[in-house]
């Protein structure tokens, strides 16, 4: 069985400033990938970036970077130069290789103060 | 269309009621999911398609739920004798095959709630 735990059910942030959100997982698979997703009061889930847990190299994107530990089963998301827009709900998900069926953390919700 | 699409967005209906939701994936993509999502929590997975068939329907709650994929795009997720503990956000989502085909796509979720 697969499992995700987002120890932090909300996070704050000041305008420009940099959030780190925490997400450690636990999965039998070798072959697996990591997300975070980000869910507005739209309900529009959308994918913020992605890890393939063969790659020690950590992935980024623009403003967004993660800290992927594997040998921790850590795989926290840094915003940086936050902005108001970044408000959300962000999910932290895993994916085996097999269906690529997900498994999402709680989630933590980020307010953004201006 | 250019992204996943989700009829209706919100559903009311009543207690022991039949209910069915529709989700159009994106265009070539040939597997289908949905996920149900309760207040405050993450997404659960319910069912997974490939092509026309049911890949995997392991996180289907009971036999009161069931989903059909005919021509292998439109799919349609069906409750009988719904009861309040099915209120949630039903989100669907599509992926490829192939290429970059372990990212998901949503659409904007349905929203029921049995009065």
């Amino acid at each position: 069985a697969q499992t995700v735990t987002q120890s932090q059910p909300e996070m704050s942030v000041q305008e420009a400033e940099t959030v780190t959100l925490s997400c450690t997982y636990d999965t039998s698979e070798s072959d697996y990938y990591l997300f975070w997703y980000k869910q507005p009061p739209s309900r529009q889930m959308i994918l913020v970036i992605r890890q393939e847990a063969y790659k020690q190299q950590n992935a980024t994107e623009n403003r967004f970077s993660v800290n992927f530990q594997k040998a921790a089963k850590s795989f926290s998301l840094k915003i940086s130069d936050s902005q108001l827009g970044d408000a959300a709900m962000y999910f932290c998900v895993l994916s085996g290789a097999g269906s690529y069926q997900l498994t999402f953390g709680k989630g933590t919700k980020l307010s953004v103060i201006p | 269309g250019a992204g996943v699409s989700q009829t209706p967005s919100n559903k009311v209906t009543e207690k022991g009621k039949y209910v069915e939701l529709r989700c159009d994936p994106i265009s070539g993509h040939t597997a289908l999911y949905w996920y149900r999502q309760s207040l405050g929590q993450g997404p659960e997975f319910l069912i997974y398609f490939q092509g026309t068939g049911a890949a995997d329907d392991s996180g289907l709650p009971n036999d009161r739920f069931f989903a059909v994929r005919p021509e292998g795009s439109v799919s349609t997720l069906k409750i009988q004798r719904t009861e309040r503990g099915d209120s949630a956000v039903y989100l669907c989502a599509s992926r490829l095959t192939g290429r970059a085909r372990e990212t998901q796509y949503f659409g904007p979720g349905t929203r029921l709630l049995v009065l």
